[in-house]
């Protein structure tokens, strides 16, 4: 089946740092990706959709420039936390469909990020 | 807008039971509709979707739904539960007729016991 990779699974960094976090469809082309942000027995929150070469859409409430996604090829999206604080920290889940709309979404194994 | 309702927190079967966890949906156009299994520190993992045809959708790992337009449910079941089915299950819908974003439901922890 189609096999989402997001790398690193855990972070644990200081206040300030800024973290990337890396999503890759390994078996398809992922024209549009997502990134999601789960909290404690909570659903997901999708954070935004990005497009393969298109600026990524946010959901309201999150900030574009805390939290910079690049779409920059259909198998690589990266979201990098920038001056990450510990109110950031969260499980991070990216997920990927291909073309087409009746396509599913598949998702990678999420980053555990911990700031200390 | 669309919207999912799972109006269990959790589900408890013993295991060789038959299971179900219960998903309705709201959405305007043709719902396209999904059900995910996501494991402690995981990703979620897709098990079947419905988008048109027959109303009784075969997953993976035995698991089935049935989608029900007048009830506007989707209820994700299997004849036999096993133990590592234990996980926490995600519905989810999106309108079929747009490029709408899927709404995920809050969740249903399904716990099978011996």
């Amino acid at each position: 089946g189609a096999v989402v990779s997001q790398h690193p699974s855990r972070v644990i960094c200081k206040s300030g740092t800024s973290v990337k976090i890396e999503c890759r469809s390994l078996d398809f082309q992922a024209t549009t990706m997502f990134w999601y942000r789960q909290f404690p027995k909570k659903s997901l929150m999708l954070m935004a959709t990005s497009n393969e070469g298109s600026k990524a859409t946010y959901e309201q409430g999150v900030e574009k420039d805390k939290f910079l996604i690049n779409h920059a090829s259909l198998t690589l999206s990266t979201l990098t936390v920038t001056s990450a604080h510990p109110e950031d920290s969260s499980f991070y889940i990216c997920s990927a469909r291909g073309r087409g709309l009746n396509q599913p979404q598949h998702f990678g194994d999420g980053t555990r990020l911990s700031i200390l | 807008a669309q919207s999912v309702a799972q109006p269990e927190d959790q589900v408890n079967v013993a295991e060789g039971n038959p299971l179900t966890v219960k998903c309705t949906y709201s959405v305007s156009g043709n719902p396209y509709l999904f059900w995910y299994v996501q494991y402690p520190n995981r990703g979620l993992q897709f098990l079947l979707k419905y988008i048109t045809g027959d109303n009784l959708v075969k997953g993976s790992y035995g698991f089935e739904a049935e989608f029900n337009k007048s009830q506007t449910s989707f209820h994700l079941k299997k004849p036999s539960a096993l133990v590592s089915d234990s996980a926490l299950y995600f519905c989810a819908v999106r309108d079929g007729g747009t490029a709408s974003k899927l709404t995920f439901g809050t969740g249903t922890r399904l716990q099978v016991t011996l």
